[in-house]
Formats: structure tokens, sequence, C-alpha cells
């Protein structure tokens, strides 16, 4: 079935540094990728999308990457800041099927002074 | 502009009690999503509207859960009778459509049956 997971459910690192938060996915027809994140008392909010004809994409200090090789996707945050630690949840998207967004479990960042 | 707006944003209950959960999404935003949310898990679909025809209610507990989004703008999710397993967050989204993955949350009612 749809399934989307994290390796990590913690990831701690220091203000400055460079952060990468994987996810694997488990549904190979999946075609549409999103990454969200979510604070504390907060819902989700987009962060960067990719769709399965690209395996790059780059935001703001942000850039996911996709293999479809191994099913795996990862998102890294440049120059980490206090304002990233959140929980980021990968996302994906069959559309041409159940077009339903399916949500992985999240892994908690917290980015250290 | 407004985001997604939800009310109440926490309620507490007994169980077997009735509840109901209000959403306002995004002026112009035809589609809606109702999600359910466990504490350190993921969103899970519960309902999806595309306009005021609910596409997507696969996931939705119809033996006590109803939704229903008259005239394609807000909508309310009720609960009757609850249960102590729904203890959670109950999201609300919206999206320009269903083909984007950019959906706009809203910050959730947190519901707590005791």
């Amino acid at each position: 079935g749809e399934s989307v997971g994290l390796h990590l459910p913690t990831l701690s690192v220091q203000e400055g540094d460079n952060s990468i938060i994987n996810c694997a996915y488990s549904n190979s027809a999946s075609d549409y990728f999103i990454w969200y994140k979510q604070e504390s008392g907060k819902g989700p909010q987009f962060i960067i999308d990719i769709r399965s004809n690209m395996d790059k994409r780059q935001g703001q200090r942000v850039t996911v990457l996709l293999n479809k090789t191994v099913k795996h996707l990862s998102l890294q945050i440049a120059a980490t800041q206090p304002g990233d630690s959140a929980v980021y949840f990968c996302a994906e998207i069959n559309q041409g099927g159940s077009e339903k967004l399916v949500f992985g479990k999240g892994t908690k960042l917290t980015v250290n002074p | 502009e407004a985001g997604v707006v939800q009310s109440p944003r926490y309620k507490i209950i007994e169980k077997k009690q009735p509840v109901a959960f209000w959403c306002n999404p995004i002026s112009g935003h035809n589609t809606l999503y109702w999600y359910l949310q466990n504490l350190g898990q993921g969103p899970e679909l519960l309902i999806r509207y595309e306009n005021e025809e609910a596409v997507d209610d696969s996931q939705l507990p119809k033996d006590r859960f109803s939704a229903e989004r008259l005239k394609g703008v807000d909508s309310t999710l009720k609960i009757q009778p609850a249960e102590l397993g729904d203890s959670a967050v109950y999201l609300c989204a919206s999206s320009l459509d269903s083909l984007t993955g950019e959906l706009f949350f809203g910050e959730g009612s947190r519901l707590t049956v005791l």
C-alpha cells in the first residue's frame, strides 16, 4: 500500500551547519513529493516540492533530492538556523492514481545555538 | 491575506458527547481537506472536497464522523459520539486545486476526550 517513512525520528545540529533529513517511500507509483515543516502548535507548512521527472530542486536555503532508483528523498537545509527547529514531514502523491497526499512520520530537527 | 482559520483551537469533552469543528479555507481555494494528526505522527487524510463534493472520504469513519462543505466554502467536521481514541489534532487545509501538493493548513483543533 501507499506509505512514506522517515529514517530518523530526531536530528540535532549546530547552528550554521547544514542539515540533511532523509525519507524513504515505498510506493513506486508516486510521482510527486513534498516536504512540510511543522512547528509546535501549528499546522504543517509547505517548504518545497519535486516531481518525479526531476532529481533535484533548489529553493531558498533548501534543496530536495530525489532518487527514484532506491525510492529515497532528502531535504537539505543550508546554514541551519534556530528558526528551522521543527518536525519535518515528507509526503507523496500518486497523481496518476489515488491523488491522495500521504505523509510520513516526521523527523524532529533541533538546532543548537 | 488570511490563512486557513479553524475553531475551536481546543476542545475537551467527555466520551459519548458530540463535537464539531469548523474551517474557513483561503478564499478561492477549491479543494478542502480534513486531516487527523496523532501525537508524533504525520497527518492522515479523513476527507477531501472539491468545491462542495466529497471526492475522497474513504478514511472517514462514517459510523461516527460526518463532514459537510455547504456552498463549497466553509466546512464542518462532526464526531458523534466521541470515543477516547478520537483524541487528536484535527487539521483543516485548503489548496487551489487537487493537482498541487502545496496545501495551506490551519493551526488545528486539539480534541481531548475524557
